[in-house]
């Protein structure tokens, strides 16, 4: 079975534009969770959702969004860029929500700021 | 806000060596999970511990969660190169209908041959 699958691997903007990245979940699994992992530091939350809704957000500012569609895929959309925003985004899938689910991580889209 | 304090953040040893890396709260965690990572790779699990005071052994690997369930190590027996990487904890919060992650930094490890 395929692992969670995140496109594009590498991204290269400039401040001031916007990014939709991209997350397929492990077939079956309904519950999608977004990370930020910057250079030297663990990863950091950003969202959670199941069945199409947010289940959890992480402290980041309204700039960054995210949805869930009927397939369970879902997408991370982050406006305005700036610097800090470099970064590599983490998608993790679980078969449901709730602290007893192991979650699988893809491999992460590179997002470069210039 | 929950933070998870990582020790140490780099460690570079000879292969054959022991080490142990630790990882610590203040915030009591529903269970912690330690990951590997590997550049260019997302994280992967390596083992989940729930309660307090338990060990679990994974090969040359040792899990230990704390009985107050807020810090946790992991200690490595005779270190081989294809050890080398980043280890992550992760503390869990949530519920039933939410799980999110809380990790430390990070300690880079590397074995030499």
């Amino acid at each position: 079975d395929a692992g969670v699958t995140q496109s594009p691997t590498h991204l290269i903007k400039t401040r001031g534009q916007h990014v939709t990245l991209r997350c397929s979940p492990i077939s079956g699994h309904k519950s999608v969770s977004w990370y930020q992992q910057v250079l030297g530091q663990g990863p950091q939350f950003i969202f959670q959702y199941y069945e199409k809704e947010e289940r959890g957000r992480g402290n980041f500012p309204d700039r960054f969004s995210a949805r869930q569609f009927p397939n369970y895929s879902s997408e991370l959309n982050v406006n305005a860029l700036l610097l800090g925003d470099s970064a590599l985004y983490l998608c993790a899938s679980s078969l449901w929500t709730g602290t007893n689910q192991p979650q699988h991580f893809g491999d992460g889209t590179r997002l470069s700021i210039l | 806000t929950q933070l998870l304090e990582q020790s140490p953040q780099f460690l570079s040893i000879q292969e054959g060596e022991n080490l142990t890396v630790y990882c610590n709260s203040s915030s009591v965690f529903s269970s912690l999970q330690w990951y590997r990572q590997e550049p260019g790779e997302g994280p992967v699990l390596l083992v989940t511990v729930v309660t307090g005071g338990e060990v679990k052994k994974l090969k040359r690997l040792t899990f230990q969660f704390g009985d107050a369930r807020k810090d946790s190590s992991l200690h490595i027996t005779a270190a081989q190169p294809g050890d080398t990487g980043l280890y992550l904890c992760a503390g869990v919060t949530g519920g039933t209908s939410y799980g999110k992650l809380t990790f430390g930094q990070g300690t880079i490890l590397t074995v030499h041959p």
